[in-house]
This record gives C-alpha cells, structure tokens and sequence, in this order.
C-alpha cells in the first residue's frame, strides 16, 4: 500500500527535551511538509522540502528542526526551545509536476509535553 | 499565514439534508482545494478547483468558485452521518507550491 506514515501515534515528553517525531513516505512524491494543527485551530506549515538535502522554513519554523537526507523520510525535531510544544503533528507529500500540488497526509502524531 | 477563512466555523444538520461551507481567500490563486479531517487524524483530499473553472462536481459534492468575489462554497448533498468531519480549504497561488489551509468548518450530521 502506498501512503505516509507517522509514528508514534502518540507521544510524551517532558518539558526540556527534544523529541524527533517520524514520517515516512513511499509515494515518491518529491515534496513534503510539516504541519502544526491545535485545538479548533487550521494547519500551520513549520517546515516543508522539495528536493533531498533541502529544506525551507514555514511560517512558524522557531523551535523547530527538520532534514532531509533520503526523498521518503522527513523527521521533525520538536527542540526545548519551542514554547508550546504540545499539539497534533501532521506531516504530508505531494508532488511537484502538475499544477496541482495536492497533498497527501500521514495520521498525525499527538505530542504532549509536561 | 491564513488565507482561507471557513464560514461557519460549525453546523449541525440532520442526516439526508444538504450541508454548505463557505470559504474565503485574500490574494489570486492557482487553485482551491477542500479537505476532509476525521476527529484525530489525518486530512484526505476531496476535490480541487482551478481557477479558470466555476463549477465542480465528484459524487455528493459540488465546489463553486468565484474569483471576483475571492470565494468557494462546498456543498454535501443528501448528507450521512458519516459526512461528521471538519472541512478545510486550502488555496495554491502563484508560483508556490505551497498550500495555504484556512481554519475549517466543523459539521456534525445528526442520524
């Protein structure tokens, strides 16, 4: 089956660490994202790539690291440096021919920082 | 940023009545696309509209957009319980790639 995973599911953590939350894809879709979604709230893009070995900052990168050194894999770093940390996770692809852009979505993982 | 703005933010109906959001967008776009997100997971594509194109359809749902006025409506016709999910639109503009989600519209679908 083709599609993007993300685990865990769900993680804790407790304040002052860093946590690397995993995404997978087996689209070969050349572009992937990072989303940050809260309580009631819409997608907030962190970081997002379109091309191995390079990434670019979203609209709210701070606190936040990523890389890209294989086209199916895109971990995000949550670092001790980031505010608020808890929230819902959404890491997606898409490619990039086409006009289309449409986004493929992993389940999402929930992290919860005490 | 936010371009895409979701009206209502939530609407409960019964099961077999049709259900209509709105969205609304700031700049010139490429295309709008509406999302589906089921309580805790992730978002699944449902249609996308170009902006040379007013009217579409696939199966119970009908998108309109109208560039003049920066605006899409989706509607679910004869809606399921099932159809309980929040919907989002999201625009692609200009020579980005990127996707710009507004905050979505919560509809619960009462049996």
């Amino acid at each position: 089956d083709g599609g993007i995973t993300q685990s865990p599911k769900y993680l804790f953590r407790k304040e002052g660490q860093n946590v690397t939350l995993s995404c997978e894809q087996n689209l070969n879709h050349d572009a992937m994202y990072w989303y940050r979604q809260d309580p009631g709230q819409g997608l907030r893009l962190i970081y997002y790539s379109q091309i191995v070995n390079d990434f670019q900052k979203g609209d709210i990168a701070e606190g936040y690291s990523v890389s890209r050194e294989k086209k199916e894999s895109f971990p995000l770093t949550v670092t001790s440096a980031q505010k608020n940390p808890t929230a819902f996770y959404l890491c997606a692809s898409s490619r990039l021919a086409g006009e289309s852009y449409e986004q493929y979505f992993g389940p999402g993982t929930r992290l919860t920082v005490t | 940023s936010q371009q895409g703005e979701e009206d209502p933010q939530a609407l409960s109906i019964q099961e077999g009545e049709n259900a209509t959001m709105n969205c609304s967008y700031k700049t010139s776009i490429n295309n709008l696309q509406w999302y589906r997100q089921n309580s805790g997971r992730g978002l699944v594509h449902l249609i996308l509209i170009r902006s040379n194109e007013r009217e579409k359809h696939s199966g119970r749902l009908r998108v309109t957009l109208d560039t003049s006025k920066k605006s899409s409506s989706l509607l679910i016709t004869a809606s399921r319980a099932a159809d309980t999910a929040s919907y989002f639109c999201a625009t692609v503009g200009g020579s980005n790639y990127k996707l710009t989600f507004g905050k979505g519209t919560l509809l619960t679908v009462n049996p």
